[in-house]
């Protein structure tokens, strides 16, 4: 029953860098999404995806690209990494439908920019 | 403003205690609700649901006001457990997909 899946849990990386943050869930969800959570800002949508083939941005999309080839995986490329993107990111997924589908998380990312 | 509105706190709170927090929202075309529990930055948790009719489960009410566009979360009998930030959710439909909107989260500390 692995839910939302992803990997790495901890990293550290130079300015400059890139990476991708992995996410995949085994429950169907057409819904995916990333955000970051920094302390006194609460959870901001990184980029979002309502199905395979389909990505849009959300509220701070700079820096970050997203592709969703299937609908277990949606991985998030970190281009040129900068101290700013140091934060803690987190994977979600929610079925597609009504409104009222709660969304399941993973137990995050801890990134941290040098 | 923001779409969806916590007093971040802390809220210090003897074990026992009954506490409440209120979260507002500012779209009224705003569907579902919900609360979830963030333990020390680990991964948001879904706590429950909020109908609009109010619903419990054990010691934890959520209520929901549309005309003032709140919902509630009352917790009776705080446990030291309880301690957590909670989040309030706002989902809405826009542009033909699901809007989710998630408020700063209320930290609580319940004191032994």
């Amino acid at each position: 029953n692995a839910g939302v899946t992803q990997t790495p849990k901890f990293q550290v990386l130079k300015t400059g860098q890139s990476m991708t943050l992995q996410c995949a869930q085994d429950m169907n969800h057409e819904y995916m999404s990333w955000y970051r959570q920094d302390p006194g800002m609460g959870l901001r949508l990184i980029h979002y995806s309502v199905g395979a083939g389909i990505t849009d941005q959300g509220e701070v999309p700079n820096g970050y690209n997203v592709s969703r080839s299937t609908t277990e995986d949606f991985p998030l490329r970190l281009l040129s990494a900068a101290p700013s993107q140091t934060s803690v990111y987190f994977c979600a997924s929610s079925q597609r439908g009504s409104s009222n589908q709660p969304q399941h998380f993973g137990d995050g990312t801890r990134l941290s920019i040098l | 403003r923001k779409e969806v509105e916590q007093d971040p706190g802390p809220f210090n709170v003897p074990e026992g205690a009954t506490v409440a927090f209120n979260c507002t929202y500012s779209n009224s075309a705003s569907q579902s609700f919900f609360w979830y529990r963030q333990d020390c930055r680990k991964e948001p948790k879904l706590l429950m649901s909020v109908y609009s009719s109010g619903n419990e489960d054990g010691r934890f009410t959520a209520q929901l006001n549309r005309a003032s566009q709140y919902i509630s979360l009352l917790i009776r009998d705080s446990k030291l457990s309880d301690s957590a930030t909670y989040l309030c959710v706002v989902n809405r439909y826009s542009g033909g997909y699901q809007k989710v909107t998630f408020g700063i989260g209320t930290k609580l500390q319940v004191i032994p």
